[in-house]
C-alpha cells in the first residue's frame, strides 16, 4: 500500500540552527514528491517539488531537500532556522493519487 | 491565472442532518481534484479524487461520498452526518500527470471547519 511517514511529529530547534525533517515512502515507482508548509492559520504552500533528474531540490524560503532513491527517502533541510520557519511541514508524494504525511510541527527557540 | 473556491468556510450541522460542501476551479480544464480532511496528528487524510467527470476514487470507508458532476465541479456529500465528520476539509487542484514534466503540485482552497454537534 502507498504510504508516507514523517517520524518526527514535534521537532524544537534554536535559531540559526540547522534542520533536517525526514520522510520516507512507499509507492512502487519513484513517485511525485513535494514538501508543503503551513502556518498557524494560513493555508498550504508549496516549499518545492522534485521530478526527475537532480536529487537535490532547492525551494523557497531557502529550504532544500535530497531524494535518495535507495532509502526511498526525501528529506528536507535548511542549513539555518529563522524564527519564522515555526510551522507544521508536510511531505506528499503521488501521481494522480497524492497522499500527505501526518506532518512534523517546527518550534524555533529564540 | 487559477483560482479555487470552496464554501462555505465554516459550518455547524446537528448529527444526522446531510452535507454539501462545493469546490469549484477556474482558468484550467481537467484538472485532478482532492477532497481531504486534516485533523490535528494525523495530517492530510485523503478522502476522494477525481481524474475526470463521474470518475471518484474513495479512499477511505466512512459516511462521505464525493461527486464530480461538471469539470471543474466537486462536490463532498454526506447523507447524516456522525459527530466523527467533525474536521477541517480542504478541495485542492493538480494539473493532470499528461506529460511528466508538466507542473503538477496540488493547489488548494481555504478549507471548510465543519463541526457536527
Amino acid at each position: 500500500a502507498q504510504s508516507v511517514t514523517q517520524p518526527d511529529i514535534h521537532i524544537t530547534v534554536s535559531e540559526g540552527a540547522s534542520l533536517e525533517l525526514r520522510c520516507n515512502y512507499s509507492y512502487g515507482a519513484t513517485p511525485y514528491l513535494f514538501w508543503y508548509v503551513q502556518s498557524p492559520g494560513q493555508g498550504l504552500q508549496l516549499l518545492l517539488k522534485y521530478f526527475s533528474g537532480d536529487t537535490l531540490v532547492q525551494g523557497i524560503k531557502g529550504f532544500e531537500a535530497e531524494f535518495k532513491r535507495s532509502q526511498s527517502s526525501f528529506n528536507l533541510r535548511k542549513p539555518s532556522v529563522h524564527w519564522s520557519d515555526a510551522a507544521e511541514y508536510f511531505c506528499a508524494v503521488g501521481y494522480n493519487k497524492l497522499i500527505f504525511g501526518a506532518g512534523t510541527r517546527l518550534a524555533v527557540h529564540p | 491565472s487559477q483560482t479555487i473556491h470552496q464554501w462555505p468556510a465554516t459550518l455547524v450541522q446537528p448529527v444526522g442532518s446531510p452535507l454539501s460542501l462545493e469546490c469549484t476551479v477556474e482558468g484550467t480544464s481537467n484538472p485532478n481534484l482532492y477532497w481531504y480532511r486534516q485533523a490535528a496528528g494525523r495530517g492530510l487524510q485523503l478522502l476522494f479524487y477525481s481524474v475526470g467527470i463521474g470518475q471518484i476514487s474513495s479512499e477511505v470507508p466512512q459516511n462521505l461520498s464525493a461527486s464530480r458532476p461538471q469539470d471543474r465541479q466537486f462536490i463532498l456529500s454526506s447523507k447524516k452526518l456522525l459527530l466523527s465528520d467533525s474536521g477541517f476539509y480542504l478541495c485542492a487542484w493538480r494539473n493532470r500527470d499528461r506529460v511528466r514534466r508538466s507542473n503538477t503540485e496540488a493547489f488548494f482552497g481555504q478549507g471548510t471547519r465543519l463541526t457536527v454537534v
